[in-house]
C-alpha cells in the first residue's frame, strides 16, 4: 500500500485563482516532506523541503504546510499562472530511509 | 553540465531487445538514484549508489535489470530482453550527500522507454 496519498488526482483552475493540494502520509518515523513540480516530459524539480519541526515554508507563490501530528501536508498555489500547469508530487522520507516514498501526484491545469 | 543529464531522452525497443540508459550526475555528487515512473504515477525506487558502490538494488523488478556506476560518476541502467511492462520513464537523481535524508535531490529529465 502506498504510504503517500495525494488528492485531488487532478484539478483545473482559472488563471489568477488559488488552489490547495493535499498530501496524507503514513511513513513513520518521519524525517522530512518535499513537494516537487514536474512539468510534462521533464524531471521533478524541488519546491520545498520541510522537517517535522517546520509548519510552513514558502517558495514564491507556493506555500507548503505540514502537520506532523496528523501526518498531513498541503501545497497552496497563489495567483496561479499558466506556467503552474504541471504535476505536483509529495515525497516523504523516513528517518534513515533514503529511498523516499512518492505520491502519485496531482495534475494541475491552469486555463486562461 | 550544471544539472543531471540523461540519455537517450526517448528509446523505442522491440520486445526482447536489450537497452542501456545513461545518467551523468552533477559533478561531485556522492549519491545516485534510479527511479521508474509509470504513466500517471509517482516514481518508484529502483536502486541506489554511493559513489561506485551499489548499496541497494532492492527495487529492481527482475534480474533483467542491471545498474552500474564503475567510477563513481556516470551510471548506466541496463535492461535485458525488454518486455512491454518495462515501458516507463526512467529517472536518475543525484545528491551531494551520502544517504540523502534532508538535503536536495536533483533529477534528470528522464529516459522514456517504449517497448513494442
Amino acid at each position: 500500500k502506498n504510504q503517500v496519498e495525494q488528492s485531488p488526482q487532478s484539478l483545473i483552475i482559472l488563471e489568477g485563482k488559488n488552489c490547495t493540494l493535499q498530501c496524507n502520509y503514513t511513513v513513520s518515523p518521519f524525517s522530512n516532506l518535499r513537494w516537487y513540480k514536474q512539468d510534462t516530459g521533464r524531471g521533478p524539480v524541488s519546491l520545498t523541503i520541510m522537517t517535522f519541526s517546520e509548519n510552513t515554508k514558502s517558495n514564491g507563490r507556493y506555500t507548503a504546510t505540514l502537520d506532523a501530528d496528523t501526518k498531513q501536508s498541503s501545497l497552496h498555489i497563489t495567483a496561479s499562472q499558466l506556467s503552474d500547469s504541471a504535476s505536483y508530487i509529495c515525497v516523504v522520507s523516513g528517518v534513515y530511509d533514503y529511498k523516499l516514498s512518492f505520491g502519485a501526484g496531482t495534475t494541475v491545469t491552469v486555463r486562461a | 553540465g550544471a544539472g543531471v543529464s540523461q540519455s537517450p531522452r526517448y528509446k523505442v525497443a522491440k520486445r526482447g531487445q536489450d537497452v542501456a540508459l545513461r545518467c551523468d550526475p552533477i559533478s561531485g555528487h556522492v549519491s545516485l538514484f534510479w527511479y521508474q515512473q509509470a504513466l500517471g504515477q509517482g516514481p518508484e525506487f529502483l536502486t541506489y549508489f554511493q559513489n561506485e558502490a551499489q548499496l541497494d538494488k532492492s527495487g529492481l523488478p527482475s534480474d533483467r535489470f542491471f545498474a552500474e556506476r564503475p567510477e563513481g560518476s556516470v551510471s548506466t541502467l541496463k535492461i535485458q530482453r525488454t518486455q512491454q511492462e518495462d515501458s516507463a520513464v526512467y529517472l536518475c537523481a543525484s545528491s551531494l550527500a551520502a544517504r540523502e535524508y534532508t538535503g536536495e535531490l536533483f533529477f534528470g529529465e528522464g529516459s522514456r522507454l517504449t517497448v513494442l
